[in-house]
């Protein structure tokens, strides 16, 4: 267990429609990173917060936006759903958001868009 | 801009056999490599890291790895492997300036027959 939550577990949903996923990060931790596992695409690097103000931004749809808030959660909004949206988010979190660090992963949310 | 490549799609060894598990980066200046382990329905775990200093690095599970900048690789080794072991297998690299993202490679799904 690596201290990173993620919710929910799984989510299906429509094309067109929006979610929301959670994150809530290691005790202490101050930088959130989103990413993204599909089949065709890998794992891709989609945005990190630090201390609530964006820090990074990697290959992140206009349709998608995340935020991290006082309490250090962050959450990935993602709307108008495709298809090609369906993948597993993994969320990470890391002390200071340095190189150094190491990122601790979230077990995932499985998106599911039909 | 920063990329990994693990040949290795898929590999099959044998309970108490050696495993090398292979990873080539491209990357400008000294790089910052990972190895993290993913396991069914689990998220990410890090092995391993490599920042600077002795070229062999020491992980969790009895994993080691080489950094042998001559040849841009960062190769996974164990000597035994267990049944446990199997999962899949990412190498990653921190990306060289701002802040810190991982750049993964494809993962090698690792096989493991008794």
């Amino acid at each position: 267990d690596s201290g990173v939550t993620q919710t929910p577990k799984h989510l299906i949903t429509a094309t067109g429609q929006r979610v929301t996923l959670r994150c809530s990060p290691r005790s202490g931790d101050l930088s959130v990173y989103w990413y993204q596992q599909s089949l065709d695409q890998g794992l891709q690097f989609l945005i990190q917060y630090y201390n609530g103000e964006e820090r990074a931004k990697g290959n992140i749809l206009e349709r998608f936006s995340a935020q991290q808030f006082p309490d250090l959660h962050s959450e990935l909004n993602l709307s108008s759903l495709e298809l090609g949206d369906s993948a597993l988010y993994f969320c990470a979190s890391s002390v200071e958001g340095l190189r150094t660090d190491t990122q601790y992963f979230g077990p995932g949310t499985r998106l599911t868009v039909l | 801009a920063q990329s990994v490549t693990q040949p290795d799609i898929h590999i099959t060894v044998s309970e108490g056999a050696s495993l090398e598990l292979r990873c080539n980066y491209s990357y400008g200046a000294t790089p910052y490599l990972f190895w993290y382990v993913q396991s069914p329905g689990q998220g990410l775990q890090l092995l391993l890291k490599y920042f600077s200093g002795d070229t062999l690095v020491q992980g969790i599970k009895g994993f080691e790895a080489e950094f042998k900048r001559s040849q841009s690789s960062f190769n996974l080794r164990k000597p035994s492997v267990h049944w446990s072991d199997a999962a899949e297998y990412f190498c990653a690299v921190g990306e060289e300036k701002g802040a810190q993202k991982l750049v993964f490679g494809q993962g090698t799904r690792l096989t493991i027959n008794p």
